[in-house]
C-alpha cells in the first residue's frame, strides 16, 4: 500500500516553460487536493477535487489546471511557469466527499524551481 | 489567507519535558487538525478534533478546542528527539471536501 504518490520529486524549469504534476493514490479516496508549500509558511489550497469528475479552485489557482483522470489520479499543470510558482507541491487525498472533513493523506512533495 | 495562526513560531525544551503549542483562526470552524511535518518531507496527520468536543487524547497527545476562543493546543508530553518537526494546525470550515486552511506552523526542537 503505498499512500499517495507523486512524481517527479524535484523539477527545474524555465520561465515560460510548461509542465504537469503527477499524483495517484491507492486508497480508494473519493477526495483528492493540491497544495503549496512556501518558505516559512504553512500550506495552501490550489484547487481539489471532492469527487471523480469534479474539480474546484482553492485559494490560490492562478496559473494553474487541474485533471481528475479518475479516481486514483489527480494532475496539477503549470501551462507557463513563472518565478512566483517556485514551491513545494504537496497533493492529498481523503476519504470523504462531504460533511465533516476526514483526515488528509500526503504525498511526500514536489520540490519546482523556476527561473 | 492563512485561517489558523500558531504560536509560538519556534519552540526548543530539553528531551523529557512538554511541549505546548497554540493555534488561533478566525471564522468558525466544523473541526480542527493538527499535523507534524519533518524536514523535507510530506505532512503527518495527528488528531482530528470536531467542534463539538473539547479535548481529545491520543498517545502522548493532548489537544483542547474552545470555540468561544478560536483557539486550540497541542500537548506534547515527555518529548523525545524524533518528536523535532514542524507542527501544523489546519481548519475545515465549509464542506468537508473543500479542503483544509493550514497555519503557519509552530517549529519544534527537542534537544537530546
Amino acid at each position: 500500500n503505498a499512500g499517495v504518490t507523486q512524481t517527479p520529486k524535484f523539477q527545474v524549469l524555465k520561465t515560460g516553460q510548461s509542465m504537469t504534476l503527477q499524483c495517484a493514490q491507492d486508497m480508494n479516496h473519493n477526495s483528492m487536493y493540491w497544495y503549496r508549500q512556501d518558505p516559512g509558511m504553512g500550506l495552501r489550497l490550489i484547487y481539489y477535487s471532492a469527487s471523480e469528475g469534479t474539480t474546484d479552485k482553492g485559494e490560490v489557482p492562478n496559473g494553474y489546471n487541474v485533471s481528475r483522470l479518475n479516481k486514483r489520479e489527480f494532475s496539477l499543470r503549470l501551462e507557463s511557469a513563472a518565478p512566483s510558482q517556485t514551491s513545494v507541491y504537496f497533493c492529498a487525498s481523503s476519504e470523504g466527499t462531504g460533511g465533516p472533513s476526514y483526515e488528509q493523506y500526503f504525498g511526500p512533495g514536489t520540490r519546482l524551481t523556476v527561473t | 489567507s492563512q485561517q489558523g495562526e500558531e504560536d509560538p513560531q519556534a519552540l526548543s525544551i530539553q528531551e523529557g519535558e512538554n511541549a505546548t503549542m497554540n493555534c488561533s483562526y478566525k471564522t468558525s470552524i466544523n473541526n480542527l487538525q493538527w499535523y507534524r511535518q519533518n524536514s523535507g518531507r510530506g505532512l503527518v496527520h495527528l488528531i482530528l478534533i470536531r467542534s463539538n468536543e473539547r479535548e481529545k487524547h491520543s498517545g502522548r497527545l493532548r489537544v483542547t478546542l474552545d470555540t468561544s476562543k478560536k483557539s486550540s493546543s497541542l500537548l506534547i508530553t515527555a518529548s523525545r528527539a524524533a518528536d523535532t518537526a514542524s507542527y501544523f494546525c489546519a481548519t475545515d470550515a465549509g464542506g468537508g471536501a473543500d479542503g483544509l486552511t493550514f497555519g503557519k506552523g509552530t517549529h519544534l526542537i527537542i534537544q537530546p
